[in-house]
This record gives C-alpha cells, structure tokens and sequence, in this order.
C-alpha cells in the first residue's frame, strides 16, 4: 500500500518556541491530507483538514494561530504548533488518502513541551 | 452530528476463542464504515471496510442499518489479533475520518 511519513517521530521542545512536523505522502499524491490529534489512552480526534493550495479547514475547538497548516505540494503538509504549552504535549498523527480513496496513516509525532 | 461509540475499552479473550468489537454509530446519511488496527509500535492500518464485504485476517463485519451497528466478529482469535482496534465513518471515502474510543483487544495463550 501507499506510504505517509511523518518527521520527527519525537520532539521535545521548550514551553514558548514553535515546533514544525511534516507529513509526507511518499508515493502518491494528495490534495487533502488530515491531521489528528490523540491524547493518552483516547481516540483520534481530528484537528483539520489540510487543503494542498488552499487554506486548512479547522474543527471546532482548534485554534488555528496556534496549529498553523501549510499544504505547499501535493506530497507535504505542515502542522507548526506555535508557542509550544506544555497542554499542547501529545500524539500527532496525519493521513492521506491515495486515488483508491484508502486513508493512509504516518506514524505519529509524539510532542512533548516542557 | 457523527459520532462512532465502542462501548467496550478492553476484550480479553483465550486464543481460538471467538471475539467480538462492537461499534454503534450515528449519521444522518448513508456513511461508509471502516474498522482500522494498530498493533504494537506500528502505525495506524486498514482493517477493513463495509463496501468491500471481504474478510481480512478472519474479521468480517456486518453494516447493520437499522441498529446504525459494524460490529467486528472474529470466529478463532490469535494471539497476534492483540491490538488496538477502531471503527471510524465518513460520509464519502477519502474524506475526513470520525472515530470511536477505540477497544484493545488482548488474546491471551
């Protein structure tokens, strides 16, 4: 099947700097791409909707000047959390989906703000 | 609104067992349904899906509509079934994904 990376896989930064994760689709491309959040022991939840030209659309509850989207090509998406709080620490987790409409997971960044 | 519930958060079950995941869900529309799998340190995968009808790894799951149900049946569960199991919907494929709590499934010897 098709593959979607994620860089880093880990980080962990200090509580007022921004930290950038990338999501790749590595042999296909996408023009939507999601990007979920998972707290310890919880589902995923989504936080947006990744649009490659366009602007992200966010869920409610998210602020967007916080998780800021860029989708600059048809393989990468960016999720920057700005001024990192320790709240912001969790699981993040993109997808994509390839012409047969099949999601396709990276493998997560675990965020750890300190 | 969409919502995918799994009540239960943990199966334990004896290997050659049958288990069983249940998944409820609400939606105004026609949905399609997906069960995903996470083993161990692996990412996220495709279970399988209710528009294929195919049984993959020995799971089948039935769309049932009028009990807005996609239960997940296993008739012999092994020991590498032990993972974490989701049921998700979304209103068209491709597009953004609604998942339940999710059920760790343990498969002991």
């Amino acid at each position: 099947g098709a593959v979607v990376s994620q860089h880093p896989s880990r980080v962990i930064c200090k509580s007022g700097t921004s930290v950038k994760i990338e999501c790749r689709s590595l042999d296909f491309q996408a023009t939507t791409m999601f990007w979920y959040r998972q707290f310890p022991k919880k589902s995923l939840m989504l936080m947006a909707t990744s649009n490659e030209g366009s602007k992200a659309t966010y869920e409610q509850g998210v602020e967007k000047d916080k998780f800021l989207i860029n989708h600059a090509s048809l393989t990468l998406s960016t999720l920057t959390v700005t001024s990192a709080h320790p709240e912001d620490s969790s699981f993040y987790i993109c997808s994509a989906s390839d012409r047969y409409a099949e999601a396709f997971f990276g493998q997560g960044t675990r965020l750890t703000v300190v | 609104a969409q919502r995918v519930t799994q009540p239960e958060k943990l199966l334990s079950v004896f290997k050659g067992a049958p288990v069983e995941l249940k998944c409820n869900y609400s939606y105004s529309g026609s949905p399609e349904l997906f069960w995903y799998v996470q083993y161990s340190r692996q990412r996220l995968q495709l279970l399988l899906r209710h528009i294929s009808r195919e049984s993959i790894k020995g799971f089948t799951a039935d769309l049932n509509k009028g009990e807005t149900s996609f239960h997940l049946k296993k008739p012999f569960a092994q020991e590498e079934d032990s993972a974490m199991y989701y049921c998700a919907l979304t209103k068209a494929a491709g597009n953004k994904l609604t998942f339940g709590g999710g059920t760790r499934v343990l498969v002991k010897p």
